[in-house]
């Protein structure tokens, strides 16, 4: 059963700093991998979605990276801003299968 | 292109009362998707539609949810009757297709307190 893993659960960081999210999985049988991002009260925002065979992905300041075969995924952003003070998901689409497995996500603050 | 609709946005019902949440997906968009996400979890797929047809409810369960998707557009999604641990926002997506590459799209969700 495949399980997907987000540390830390919460992180606060002053604005303008770079930061790191992580995220595993146990399963390497993997489609894809997809970050996202969740506002209070809203929907989820796709972020960056990796395919297996790709190493990573850019947008704007974000860029996510997938090493597949020791089950981890990190989202890096550059030069945080308060604005990205969110909730962001990992997600993994296991072979076979067509549903999405969600990590319980981090909790992320950027302080002014 | 108009995203994934859901309402009401908001719903706080007592135990034991029933409730039903509507989603309607983007247009063209063959596959449905409902996720269960308890405060600090990351979401459950509860069902997979594909066109009007059921392709994974593992994890729906059945005797107190139900869903449907009449003529392959619409869905609806039944709690009856609401147990307190039901409290949880409920995430419809919707994508082209079912095949992996296809990118899931998430509605605003619907936030149901049970009391």
């Amino acid at each position: 059963k495949q399980e997907v893993t987000q540390i830390p659960a919460a992180l606060s960081v002053p604005e303008g700093e770079n930061l790191v999210l992580n995220c595993s999985f146990t399963d390497s049988a993997i489609y894809n991998l997809q970050w996202f991002r969740q506002d209070p009260g809203k929907g989820l925002t796709s972020l960056l979605l990796i395919q297996s065979s790709q190493r990573e992905q850019t947008s704007g300041r974000l860029n996510a990276s997938l090493d597949k075969s020791s089950g981890r995924s990190t989202l890096y952003i550059a030069a945080s801003q308060p604005g990205d003070s969110a909730t962001y998901l990992c997600a993994v689409k296991i072979q076979g299968a067509q549903k999405l497995v969600f990590g319980q996500g981090t909790r992320l603050t950027i302080n002014p | 292109e108009a995203g994934v609709a859901q309402s009401p946005r908001y719903k706080i019902i007592e135990k034991r009362q029933s409730v039903a949440f509507w989603c309607n997906p983007i247009s063209g968009h063959a596959t449905l998707y409902w996720y269960q996400q308890i405060l600090g979890q990351g979401p459950k797929l509860l069902i997979q539609f594909q066109n009007n047809g059921v392709v994974d409810d593992s994890q729906l369960p059945k005797d107190r949810f139900s869903a449907e998707r009449l003529k392959g557009v619409d869905s609806t999604l039944k709690i009856q009757p609401a147990k307190l641990e039901d409290s949880a926002v409920y995430l419809c997506a919707s994508s082209l297709g079912g095949a992996g590459f296809y990118e899931q799209y998430f509605g605003p969700g619907t936030r149901l307190t049970v009391t």
